[in-house]
């Protein structure tokens, strides 16, 4: 099986940069994505590492270590907006050659004034 | 909006009650994936249809079952419920096969009372 783990609650100020750490456990791995989740909201995707490295999209910026199954993404010039919780996804396969998307259980980040 | 349409949005039953939740994929997308988020809980994969074909499973229980119509809409058959089914269901597709990329639809929350 998979097992993601990410801090379950992180805090920041607006304007802050604040950072979600991912670390998984998993076989038959693929990439790692990350998804923003506004309150009743649906699933927004972020980004998706493949390779090792930094991958920047505007303030958000995601990065990936395959030797040490590890990610985190980066969130910057933090807005109110930005409270939600946060998933990181890995995807792995399942059985020939498909694969499937699991998710962690979300770290939920709150930006305060 | 993502473009994936799922109904109903809420919907109330009793135990044992079967009922059927459906989805249509943005357009050209020919994968649709099923997702359960109980309440504050992570998103679980149940499965995914590629062009009508099942493509990968997730824990899916033999009570649920979901289909994939020539159209590409899709349909999440959930029987004899349960009081723990109640939980938010999430439609996604994508174009690829296999892809961190997900678009996902607003849900359809399910009580069982």
């Amino acid at each position: 099986g998979q097992s993601l783990e990410q801090p379950s609650e992180v805090t920041a100020v607006e304007g802050a940069i604040v950072q979600i750490n991912c670390t998984y456990q998993t076989s038959g791995f693929y990439g790692l994505s990350w998804y923003q989740q506004h309150d009743g909201g649906a699933p927004t995707f972020l980004s998706y590492n493949a390779l090792d490295g930094l991958e920047e999209t505007g303030r958000f910026s995601s990065f990936l270590s395959r030797s040490d199954s590890y990610g985190y993404l980066l969130l910057q010039e933090l807005q109110m907006k930005d409270s939600a919780s946060y998933f990181c996804a890995v995807r792995v396969l399942n059985t020939g050659t498909a694969s499937k998307l699991t998710f962690g259980t979300g770290t939920r980040l709150q930006v305060t004034l | 909006d993502s473009g994936v349409t799922q109904t109903p949005k809420h919907l109330i039953t009793a135990t044992g009650q079967r009922v059927t939740l459906r989805c249509s994929p943005r357009s050209g997308d020919l994968s649709v994936y099923w997702y359960q988020q109980s309440l504050d809980q992570g998103l679980q994969f149940l499965i995914q249809y590629y062009n009508g074909e099942e493509r990968a499973k997730g824990n899916i229980l033999e009570r649920f079952s979901a289909q994939q119509f020539p159209d590409l809409h899709s349909e999440l058959n959930l029987s004899s419920l349960e009081l723990g089914d109640s939980a938010l269901y999430f439609c996604a597709s994508s174009v690829a096969r296999a892809t961190g990329e997900l678009f996902f639809g607003e849900g359809s929350r399910l009580t069982v009372l």
